[in-house]
């Protein structure tokens, strides 16, 4: 099993411009979730997904925007980019989360820069 | 709103040196804490779940402890391969997000 795979691993954009960043896992996880990660501060939870169709938004909404059309692939989205989107992005799957706890499994992260 | 803390927020040992790293949190009710490893450059990776107060769980050097109000990250006889970014983060019963509440994480150096 490949885990949870991202894509791209690197990216850089211009301010305005737009971009899709891809999460896949091949462990049959209900649950997926998309986190940024940036200097100084821990993790945080961007939009998650309970399951194929359904998104759901978390700490850090705006600027976003998120799809789930198959249960293996979430799908971020940045409409119009701009420099305080500069971070690191991390996906992670989890078997479920409501109701039990489940540990969440991350993806190696896309490094994004929006100049 | 859940929180936590992890301290120190680096600590740099010798080989062989023992230690503890701390996470103390507050949360609406705790379904989980979770303890993970991250590398430079990569995505955490998971150590430990622990779920109740007087819980422990041990793998290798390390070994993960949970009361109440905190959680240590025992590290004995560290080696140099163990130097990493650990990362504290919980899940708690209330709101409508299931994704976990993470600390900044404590980056460890171990030397030869």
């Amino acid at each position: 099993n490949a885990g949870v795979t991202q894509t791209p691993k690197f990216r850089v954009l211009k301010t305005g411009q737009s971009m899709t960043l891809l999460c896949a896992q091949d462990m049959n996880h209900e649950y997926m979730y998309w986190y940024r990660q940036d200097p100084g501060m821990g993790l945080r939870l961007i939009h998650y997904s309970v399951g194929e169709g359904t998104t759901a938004k978390g700490e850090v909404p705006d600027g976003y925007n998120v799809s789930r059309l198959k249960k293996q692939n979430f799908l971020l989205g940045l409409e119009s980019a701009a420099p305080s989107q500069t971070s690191v992005y991390f996906c992670a799957s989890s078997y479920s989360g409501q109701g039990g706890t489940d540990t969440q499994y991350f993806g190696p992260g896309t490094r994004l820069t929006v100049l | 709103e859940d929180q936590v803390t992890q301290s120190p927020e680096a600590l740099r040992l010798q080989e062989g040196e023992s230690s503890s790293l701390n996470c103390s949190y507050t949360v609406s009710g705790l379904r989980g804490l979770f303890w993970y490893r991250q590398d430079p450059g990569k995505g955490p990776e998971f150590l430990f779940t622990l779920y109740s107060a007087g819980e422990e769980k041990e793998k290798e050097r390390l070994k993960a402890t949970l009361t109440k109000k905190e959680s240590f990250l025992h590290i004995t006889a560290p080696k140099p391969e163990d130097s990493a970014t650990y990362l504290c983060a919980v899940q708690g019963v209330g709101g409508g997000a299931d994704g976990l509440t993470f600390g900044k994480g404590t980056h460890l150096i171990i030397q030869p």
